[in-house]
């Protein structure tokens, strides 16, 4: 069925990186954006940028220009958010989402990846 | 501080009415489209609302949506326990080449 599959809960030192995948099954993984929202806990939802799994092409929010890279390995229909230099304030569930249109809306999201950066 | 502004909170009781806004801006809702998600405890966003007023497949048309300006409305009617979840307006933001979400609102079904 169509679903994005994401990795598994990370745990992390401050200052290093974390590298969080996500699986496309059911549609063509190039033929809709990926885009990666992010949800601290108890908190509301943070976008963080997107890339067209066609070109490669990206577009990262303000906040995370410098920290973040979104790539992805169309072989295996496999998109990638790295978050480098983590802080405390990362923590959160990280979401991958899809299939959406030109207004800019998600109507697939992976089950998240939880991100904890504690020394 | 979201860029995007909904009320903390709205309750009602099964089967009534609610609406919930979303404030923004002339950089974002005022010339984008808005979408909304309803997240229940523990679980991803789900798609509720498209293109300020469409529905994705299988969404009850008990779920509404409407755009005036700068301002966005979700409307939810026969209310059910069920509806009990986080609901969140988005959109692009113009300004900021980003997208933007609302801070989100909890519904109560009392």
């Amino acid at each position: 069925q169509v679903q994005l599959v994401q990795s598994g809960a990370e745990v992390k030192k401050p200052g290093a990186s974390v590298k969080v995948s996500c699986k496309a099954s059911g549609y063509t993984f190039t033929s809709y954006d990926i885009n990666w929202v992010r949800q601290a806990t108890g908190q509301g939802l943070e976008w963080m940028g997107w890339m067209n799994p066609n070109s490669g092409n990206t577009g990262y929010a303000q906040k995370f220009q410098g920290r973040v890279t979104m790539t992805r390995n169309t072989s295996i229909s496999t998109a990638y958010m790295e978050l480098s230099s983590l802080r405390s304030e990362d923590t959160a569930v990280y979401y991958c989402a899809s299939l959406g249109g030109r207004g800019w809306y998600f109507d697939l999201w992976g089950r998240g990846t939880l991100v904890t950066v504690s020394s | 501080q979201s860029v995007l502004t909904q009320p903390p909170s709205v309750s009602a009781a099964p089967g009534q009415k609610v609406t919930i806004s979303c404030s923004g801006s002339s950089s974002n809702i005022g010339n984008n489209y808005v979408s909304w998600y309803q997240q229940l405890p523990g679980t991803a966003p789900k798609l509720l609302i498209y293109d300020n007023n469409k529905r994705p497949s299988g969404i009850p048309d008990r779920f509404s949506g409407s755009k005036s300006g700068t301002a966005a409305t979700l409307g939810i009617t026969g209310l059910q326990t069920g509806d009990e979840a986080d609901y969140y307006c988005g959109t692009w933001d113009s300004s900021l080449s980003a997208v933007v979400f609302g801070g989100g609102t909890k519904l109560t079904v009392l």
